[in-house]
């Protein structure tokens, strides 16, 4: 069974651009979600999507970052304009049940300069 | 403000030696608690569980053990391996519909020296 999958996994952008990334979850995992770690900081939660529809995006530090999920499938998350306090590893997990026991990919290096 | 801590950053134990890893909350609400190991440039992968009704569960070379009333967690590992090297995170959920989501501690890194 293929993992969570993530690209770039590594991605340095100037302040104010955009960047989005994305993730694969495992092949039949309506649960996906998303989390970031800033530098020496915990793993924070950003959101949670059951098959494309957003259950809970409390997380999601302000309105420039945007997450997707087309058909339930793949998902995107953008930040648009970046900011330096954007720069972090992005995680992102799935799972068949609605519970604690998901995938995490090996993330996502974003580096905002 | 942090509800799960971990106030080592890191440890360092010999190889054979048990290696304990503490963590600390503080929401009278979390009810799972997990421990999950990283390795560099990984994703964090799950490593044992506990449930808020037991005080203690065991996976070969880990065991968790929680008290409740300390609101205090720690994860055994022994004999510790090299292999064990990598950054720990223990992680708490909350009951009911919010179980999905987790609140990690800053994590601690264990060297395992042969």
């Amino acid at each position: 069974e293929a993992g969570v999958t993530q690209f770039p996994s590594h991605s340095v952008i100037e302040k104010g651009q955009t960047v989005t990334l994305r993730c694969d979850p495992i092949s039949g995992h309506d649960n996906l979600y998303w989390y970031r770690r800033v530098m020496g900081k915990e793993i924070k939660f950003l959101l949670h999507f059951v098959k494309e529809s957003k259950q809970d995006e409390s997380g999601m530090p302000n309105n420039r970052f945007l997450a997707e999920r087309t058909g339930g499938t793949y998902s995107t998350l953008k930040v648009q304009p970046a900011e330096l306090e954007d720069s972090g590893v992005y995680f992102c997990a799935s799972s068949a049940q609605v519970n604690y026991g998901y995938t995490f990919g090996s993330g996502t290096r974003l580096t905002v300069v | 403000d942090q509800q799960v801590k971990q106030n080592s950053p890191s440890l360092s134990v010999q190889e054979g030696r048990i290696s304990i890893l503490n963590c600390d909350y503080t929401n009278s609400m979390f009810d799972y608690f997990l421990w999950y190991k990283k390795y560099p440039a990984e994703g964090p992968t799950f490593l044992i569980s506990i449930s808020s009704i037991k005080d203690k569960n065991e996976d070969g070379r880990f065991t968790v053990f929680l008290n409740k009333s300390a609101k205090h967690l720690s994860l055994h590992i022994v004999p510790s391996q090299p292999g064990d090297s990598a950054v720990y995170f223990c992680a708490a959920s909350g009951r009911g519909g919010s179980n999905y989501k987790l609140t990690f501690g800053k994590g601690t890194l264990l060297t395992v020296n042969p």
